[in-house]
């Protein structure tokens, strides 16, 4: 089993261009999460989906947008990429809430933005 | 802002001994996680407590939850070398918000 998947693992941006990072889940799970990963600091939960068409901002949403047009993707929208964005991006899916059940994750995307 | 924060921030042992880690958080949870990741790899689930559980184990994990205390600790035995890795609690409280502490670093030297 793939699990969950993130594409790319690694990408460099110049300030103000945009990118789409992509999430994919073989699980069958309804729920789906963006995190981002900053040295010294907890995952932050970025947007959320607790099932297909449907999208959630959590702790983190500004400067992001988020889609889930069908139930194994969730994609991670940077609009006008900023410094401040440069960090380690996570996807994870769980079967129902993450607060109840585990949940599982993908191996990250480096992303830079110079 | 965080609600769990993980004691050491680092920890070095050797293969063979026991590692403990902590994690203290601010206000009533409703259950605490724990979980692992590998240097370049995403997280990965170790074990959930509930409010009302006191302690639970997993093959060479335990994990205890003191609320009297406000506190939680993971204890490795007999660590391997592949333990080496960073180890995340994740608190819920008010039924809703869940956050992810900083982390404890531990290297297991073989």
């Amino acid at each position: 089993n793939a699990g969950v998947t993130q594409t790319p693992k690694f990408r460099v941006l110049k300030t103000g261009q945009s990118m789409t990072l992509l999430c994919a889940q073989d699980m069958n799970h309804e729920y789906m999460y963006w995190y981002r990963q900053d040295p010294g600091m907890g995952l932050r939960l970025i947007h959320y989906s607790v099932g297909e068409g449907t999208t959630a901002k959590g702790e983190v949403p500004d400067g992001y947008n988020v889609s889930r047009l069908k139930k194994q993707n969730f994609l991670l929208g940077l609009e006008s990429a900023a410094p401040s964005q440069t960090s380690v991006y996570f996807c994870a899916s769980s079967l129902t809430d993450r607060r109840i059940q585990p949940q599982h994750f993908g191996d990250g995307t480096r992303l830079s933005i110079l | 802002s965080q609600q769990g924060e993980e004691d050491p921030q680092a920890l070095s042992i050797q293969e063979g001994e026991n590692a403990t880690m902590n994690c203290s958080y601010k206000t009533s949870i409703n259950n605490l996680q724990w979980y692992r990741q590998n240097s370049g790899r995403g997280l990965v689930h170790l074990i959930l407590i509930r409010s009302n559980e006191r302690e639970k184990h997993s093959g060479r994990l335990r994990v205890t939850l003191d609320t009297s205390k406000k506190s939680s600790s993971l204890l490795i035995t007999a660590s391997r070398a592949a333990d080496t890795a960073s180890y995340f609690c994740a608190t819920l409280y008010n039924n809703n918000d869940m956050r992810f502490g900083a982390g404890t670093r531990l290297t297991v030297k073989p």
